[in-house]
């Protein structure tokens, strides 16, 4: 069956503009994850949604992230306003429940010039 | 401060013979692990899981084996195949949050 995906899987952009990052959750999924990694690190959490509602948005680093999930599967992540230190693999992963093993896609790299 | 701690950036290892990965936690109440196999320009993929109720998960030639008194888990893979070359991340799933939390990676290089 299909995975999770991502797109775009690249994405560059200046410094101050929007962007935003989609992922497609395994069919079914309840839950989904966004996480960023920056070079030489694990994945770093930064928002999690049960159906269309964020359950915990604590990882989110500042007001200039925003996650949408409006109908429970597609999600968006938006950056505003960005910075270079944004610079990351963004990635999402879901699972069927809140405790199940999470899948992950195979992210999108932003680069902020 | 880092919760999950891998500190061997690298490892070599010569195919045919066992890689074993480490991974410390700090946090007592952490009782579900995992590790994850990464390839370049894809998504982290699962391994294997333990939860703490057991001391050892075995799933093919790879086994999870849980120190909880240590706090200390390790990936064992027997034998090494040159396919196995990837980053090797442990993660600790907060059942407070429902978050992971992972370590910063090993790399392994399965020498042919």
């Amino acid at each position: 069956g299909a995975g999770v995906s991502q797109t775009p899987s690249n994405k560059v952009t200046e410094k101050g503009k929007y962007v935003e990052l989609r992922c497609d959750p395994i069919s079914g999924h309840t839950a989904l994850y966004w996480y960023r990694q920056s070079l030489g690190q694990g994945p770093e959490f930064l928002i999690y949604f049960q159906g269309t509602g964020a359950a915990d948005d604590s990882g989110l680093p500042n007001d200039r992230f925003f996650a949408v999930r409006p109908e429970g599967s597609v999600s968006t992540l938006k950056i505003q306003r960005t910075e270079r230190g944004d610079s990351a693999v963004y990635l999402c992963a879901s699972s069927p429940g809140a405790l199940d093993t999470q899948y992950f896609g195979p992210g999108t790299r932003l680069t902020v010039l | 401060d880092q919760q999950v701690k891998q500190n061997s950036p690298s490892l070599s290892v010569q195919e045919g013979r066992i890689s074993i990965l480490n991974c410390d936690y700090t946090n007592s109440m952490f009782d579900y692990f995992l590790w994850y196999k990464k390839y370049p320009a894809e998504g982290p993929t699962f391994l294997i899981s333990i939860s703490s109720i057991k001391d050892k998960n075995e799933d093919g030639r790879f086994t999870v084996f849980l120190n909880k008194s240590a706090k200390h888990l390790s990936l064992h893979i027997v034998p090494s195949q040159p396919g196995d070359s990837a980053v090797y991340f442990c993660a600790a799933l907060d059942q407070g949050t429902y978050k992971y939390i992972f370590g910063t990676g090993t790399r392994l290089k399965v020498l042919a």
